[in-house]
């Protein structure tokens, strides 16, 4: 069964600096791999995926990310953080045959001080 | 309207009422999903429509009744529901199918809680 680790549960960051968000998954085959970002109140609005092709992947809001198989990850990443990217972030997993059954991670917490 | 719509945003009810969360769709997806999303906790997905026939239904207790009468409506009946019931409920879509890769859009959610 596929499974996915967000292994920081809370980051700080300030405004301006760069951000790295990590994302390890289990799955057997190629996995489809999404990150999402959650606004207090809001739903889930996806940032990027990646189902094959170029590992580095752009997203909106420029964010990155980049899909490494020898180490089954899918980390996230912004050059310059703004006071608006304060969010919960969250690495989902799928398959071609999933029907959007996406298994989720239990959420990054992104805090940008001033 | 563009997206996924869910209403109402918030609901606050007893352990005896009977309520129900809505959900439209205005992208034309032939799936339909029903995600919890309690604090500290990964999303957990409850229900699975395909073209408008329940395709799953992850071991969820029967007082959470969907219905999905037809591809852009998804529907969950609430009855008897627990105090650990208090939830995000959201509402998501996707395009099944051959070529297509499960990207789901997701609605605002239903902030619900029990009292």
């Amino acid at each position: 069964a596929q499974s996915v680790t967000q292994p920081d549960i809370h980051i700080t960051v300030s405004e301006g600096a760069s951000l790295e968000l990590r994302c390890n998954y289990s799955y057997g085959a190629t996995p489809y791999l999404f990150w999402y970002v959650q606004s207090p109140g809001q739903g889930l609005q996806l940032l990027l995926k990646y189902f094959s092709g170029d590992t580095l992947v752009q997203g909106i809001k420029g964010f990155e990310a980049e899909f490494k198989r020898s180490q089954s990850s899918f980390n996230l990443r912004k050059p310059s953080v703004h006071w608006s990217d304060a969010a919960e972030y969250f690495c989902a997993v799928g398959a071609s045959d999933s029907w959007g059954k996406l298994q989720f991670g239990a959420g990054t917490q992104v805090v940008v001080t001033p | 309207e563009t997206g996924v719509t869910q209403t109402p945003r918030h609901l606050v009810m007893g352990m005896t009422n009977k309520k129900s969360l809505k959900c439209e769709q205005h992208l034309g997806h032939n799936a339909m999903y029903w995600y919890k999303q309690s604090a500290k906790k990964p999303l957990e997905l409850m229900f699975v429509y395909s073209l408008e026939e329940r395709v799953e239904n992850n071991s969820v207790p029967s007082r959470f009744s969907p219905e999905c009468p037809n591809s852009s409506h998804l529907f969950l009946h609430l009855h008897t529901l627990q105090p650990e019931d208090s939830a995000l409920y959201l509402c998501a879509s996707s395009q099944e199918g051959t070529g297509n890769t499960g990207e789901l859009f997701f609605g605002e959610g239903s902030r619900l809680t029990v009292l």
